[in-house]
């Protein structure tokens, strides 16, 4: 079982729905979460990073963290065909620097 | 843009070969890692330099290796290469003091082996 779980998709929505982007891990020792967003070919650019449970909001985008659940998830609100991209959950440990990533769930967002 | 270069963006090598990849981190930043990423195993932790020592290893294969220099940069030095390290290798950096912790990633260098 890997540490980091998360849904390859593809996640298809039409523009302006509301997207939840999940991932679920195994390792309580994770306390850094992050998420990234990769457009083909390009680096992961940082959208969210958080370090304790409960919510994030940076414009459209609310990130979530239960620890009690071992549960991340990422909110898009009013996406946008330029949100069309991988998104990559992250996760680390207090004591390390060390990213742990999620497979990626690749998502599309069409007019 | 990150403020991560990485250079070359793109490496056409043959089996054997030996190939070094250069990254310079954001201005002020002193953690530089390396990652893999490949279609199969998703993005990989290679190895992680803080101010010229390394700091963390990850899975990275023994013919694999890197340094800091004094300026900063990073170099990742891939030898002895097969078809399997063609892959895309990214550099991200982190200032690693403080409260800042998020890393942030370079354009990639995509490598492949023939």
């Amino acid at each position: 079982q890997k540490e980091v779980e998360q849904d390859p998709g593809p996640l298809s929505v039409p523009e302006g729905a509301i997207v939840s982007l999940n991932c679920t891990y195994s390792n309580s020792a994770f306390q850094y979460f992050m998420w990234y967003r990769q457009y083909s070919r390009k680096g992961p650019e940082l959208l969210m990073y958080t370090y304790s449970s409960g919510n994030k909001e940076d414009g459209r985008f609310t990130a979530q963290v239960d620890k009690s659940s071992k549960y991340i998830s990422l909110f898009i609100r009013d996406s946008q065909p330029s949100d069309s991209a991988t998104y990559l959950c992250a996760m680390s440990p207090y004591n390390t620097d060390k990213l742990i990533f999620g497979t990626g769930t690749r998502l599309q967002v069409f007019p | 843009d990150s403020g991560v270069t990485q250079t070359p963006k793109h490496l056409i090598t043959a089996t054997g070969q030996r190939v070094t990849l250069r990254c310079s981190p954001r201005s002020g930043d002193l953690s530089v890692y390396w990652y893999q990423q490949s279609l199969d195993q998703g993005l990989q932790f290679l190895i992680q330099y803080y101010n010229g020592e390394e700091r963390a290893k990850g899975n990275i294969l023994e013919r694999f290796s890197a340094q800091q220099f004094p300026d900063l940069h990073s170099e990742l030095n891939l030898s002895s290469l097969e078809l399997g390290d063609s892959a895309l290798y990214f550099c991200a950096s982190s200032a690693r003091g403080g409260e800042t912790y998020e890393q942030y990633f370079g354009p990639g260098t995509r490598l492949t082996v023939t």
